[in-house]
């Protein structure tokens, strides 16, 4: 089954840019993958889907400022114009036939 | 406007049974496989089991297999979970959430779930 590395938890200050990485396994390189915004406290929240042509999806409300992309066995999501409100765990998710798997979430801290 | 809202949870004894529930709004509830994720306190997130839109494929993973039984009544477009030998490590927020092209699009606000003497 696939296995997803998330890269460390930055900070950035606000107004600025911040590009988060999820690593798809060996074999899994083609999966396509969901990203989940979770504030303090509160349910997750999908924001796209990000497949291995780079292309994106995102869901309903997901404010422009939020993108997604790929290189290989990576996918970005990056966040421009860090707002306060961006500050919170997001993880990465995939899946195939029978199962699916989360990466083990970044904290993301806006300054 | 989606809706999907989880009830059932709370306190249970190791070895007790919870039955959880999510009440799905705003979409055609059979058209759509569906999902249970927990959050055990402090931690990420864990797949715990899915369902496809007629109710007749079933997934889990490993670590509730034998012990979780989903399913789902599509005329009350309801989803439900049926835990049974429940242990410690179980104890967690419990998420419903909605599939789309295989892949989570809608997250209901979660129950919790504690499994303690």
């Amino acid at each position: 089954q696939p296995v997803l590395t998330q890269s460390s938890s930055p900070s950035a200050s606000l107004g600025s840019s911040v590009k988060l990485t999820c690593t798809l396994s060996s074999g899994h390189s083609g999966n396509i993958i969901a990203w989940h915004q979770q504030q303090a406290g509160k349910a997750p929240r999908y924001l796209m889907k990000v497949g291995g042509s780079g292309y994106y999806n995102k869901g309903s409300g997901v404010p422009d400022r939020f993108s997604g992309s790929s290189s290989g066995a990576d996918r970005y999501l990056t966040i421009s114009n860090l707002q306060s409100e961006d500050e919170a765990d997001y993880y990465c998710e995939t899946w195939d036939s029978n199962t699916r798997v989360f990466g083990g979430g970044t904290k993301l801290t806006v300054l | 406007e989606v809706q999907l809202l989880e009830s059932g949870g709370g306190l249970v004894q190791p070895g007790g049974s919870l039955r959880l529930t999510c009440a799905a709004s705003g979409f055609t509830f059979r058209n759509y496989g569906m999902i249970w994720v927990r959050q055990a306190p402090g931690k990420g997130l864990e797949w715990v089991s899915a369902v496809g839109g007629g109710g007749d494929t079933t997934y889990y993973a490993d670590s509730v297999r034998g012990r979780f039984t989903i399913s789902r009544d599509n005329s009350r477009s309801t989803l439900s979970l049926q835990m049974s030998s429940l242990r410690a490590e179980d104890t967690a927020v419990y998420y419903c959430a909605k599939l789309v092209d295989s892949g989570i699009c809608y997250w209901g606000q979660g129950t919790l779930v504690t499994v303690s003497s």
